[in-house]
């Protein structure tokens, strides 16, 4: 099973600012790679995935994120945060062809006006 | 669609007592997935139906949890005899083929005293 790593525990962040939140993964077999937001009390949502094709992906509320093979890494981005964009978020990772989601530790990010 | 449907949404018991928790699957997902969420240990799976059919349960803790999934539209997770270690949150997730993306449930937030 894959091991991932979410660099940053916290990331505190100003309104309107730019947030970048990084996930780098332990294997560079086929992936499939997810990002989920978890809103406080409540459940898991996704926010994006890479299954194939384009490196770019571009998700909900404004949020995209970049596939980098060489790197096995999946950053998350967002050009300009919202209060209600404060969160924990959780990068996850599957082999392609396996049941087995790993995710990360979790990002909490806290937005401030 | 309703999506993955889970209760209770809070159960607060005393330690000893059993406890159920309850999971509906989305329409049409045949793998269903229970995860337990702590800050210490983070989101770890603890067991993998596959048509109704326990796949992989080597993340039960130990022989207190079974899990059952009697239908294609109902899966319970039950602690018997409950710990004060056992408080976490309970997610279940489903998908089609237990492959790439899996919708959670809100949870069931369970605190054993």
């Amino acid at each position: 099973a894959q091991s991932v790593t979410q660099l940053d525990s916290q990331v505190p962040v100003f309104e309107e600012a730019p947030v970048e939140l990084r996930c780098n993964y332990s294997s560079s077999v086929s992936v499939y790679l997810f990002w989920y937001v978890q809103y406080p009390n409540q459940g898991l949502q996704l926010l994006l995935k890479y299954l194939s094709g384009s490196t770019l992906v571009k998700g909900i509320n404004g949020f995209e994120a970049e596939f980098n093979k060489s790197q096995t890494s999946f950053h998350l981005r967002k050009p300009s945060v919202h209060i209600s964009d404060t969160a924990e978020y959780f990068c996850a990772v599957s082999d392609t062809g396996d049941y087995k989601l790993s995710f990360g530790a979790g990002t909490t990010v806290t937005v401030r006006a | 669609d309703a999506g993955v449907i889970q209760s209770p949404r809070h159960e607060v018991t005393e330690m000893g007592q059993e406890v159920t928790l309850r999971c509906k699957p989305i329409s049409g997902h045949n793998s269903l997935f229970w995860y337990r969420q702590t800050m210490m240990r983070g989101l770890e799976l603890l067991i993998y139906f596959n048509n109704n059919v326990p796949i992989d349960d080597s993340g039960m803790p130990e022989d207190r949890f079974s899990a059952k999934m009697p239908n294609a539209s109902f899966s319970t997770l039950k602690i018997q005899p409950s710990e004060p270690r056992d408080s976490a949150v309970y997610f279940c997730a489903s998908n089609i083929q237990g492959l790439g993306i899996q919708y959670f449930g809100a949870g069931t937030r369970l605190s054993v005293l």
